[in-house]
């Protein structure tokens, strides 16, 4: 069946350091959407990419999404103790209508 | 203020009890979803419903049951077949297809 994977599973950085993470799936995906999840919190939406190609930035934060639409990526510039969390990956399942499958998401920790 | 309410946020069960999760939006949304995460893994889908009095099983279903008979309703029950049931439940729905979803704060089941 369809699958999203995600790398790496954790993520250890210093304050400052920069931060991917990246997401791949076995299908052609129509957008992907990323999630970030604060420790002991719920999933909150980052953004949706549809186009091929397609960037996005968002403050520090910079979303990809590749050029064969089956590939995409997260990078944080210079991060602070505030981007601490998980950040997942979704991209829709064709044939089901409007079910997501999730990546199984990297755990970012940022050391003050 | 529009949103996904799930209560109660913590819930402790005996092994052997059913227990009801409460999920309610008032986002208008037309579809709904039952999440589960276990510490440090992705989300899984339970059930999904796109429509009221119409619902559809995820990819781990057994041992839960859902009804969808109101369109701002969406309760899930852990049956006493689920057999490992301790976990954090996520709710959430979504206006368009593939659209964004929007997430309640979780429910953390406890069965002791």
């Amino acid at each position: 069946g369809q699958q999203v994977m995600q790398i790496p599973q954790y993520q250890h950085v210093q304050e400052g350091e920069d931060f991917t993470t990246y997401c791949n799936s076995s299908t052609t995906l129509s957008n992907i959407q990323w999630y970030k999840q604060r420790p002991g919190g719920h999933p909150v939406f980052l953004i949706q990419l549809v186009k091929s190609g397609e960037v996005k930035k968002q403050k520090r934060l910079t979303f990809q999404f590749g050029e064969a639409k089956k590939n995409s990526s997260l990078h944080i510039t210079a991060t602070q103790t505030t981007d601490v969390g998980t950040y997942f990956c979704a991209g829709p399942i064709e044939t089901s209508g409007s079910r997501l499958t999730f990546g199984e998401g990297t755990q970012l920790t940022v050391n003050p | 203020d529009g949103g996904i309410t799930q209560s109660p946020k913590y819930l402790f069960r005996k092994e052997g009890q059913n227990v009801t999760l409460s999920c309610e939006q008032n986002l208008n949304h037309d579809a709904m979803y039952w999440y589960r995460q276990d510490p440090g893994q992705g989300l899984r889908l339970i059930y999904y419903s796109q429509i009221v009095n119409d619902f559809q099983k995820g990819d781990i279903a057994e041992g839960y049951s859902v009804s969808r008979e109101k369109k701002e309703s969406f309760p899930l029950t852990v049956t006493s077949a689920q057999k490992n049931p301790t976990a954090f439940y996520l709710c959430a729905s979504t206006r368009a297809t593939m659209g964004e979803q929007f997430f309640g704060p979780g429910t953390r089941l406890t069965v002791l």
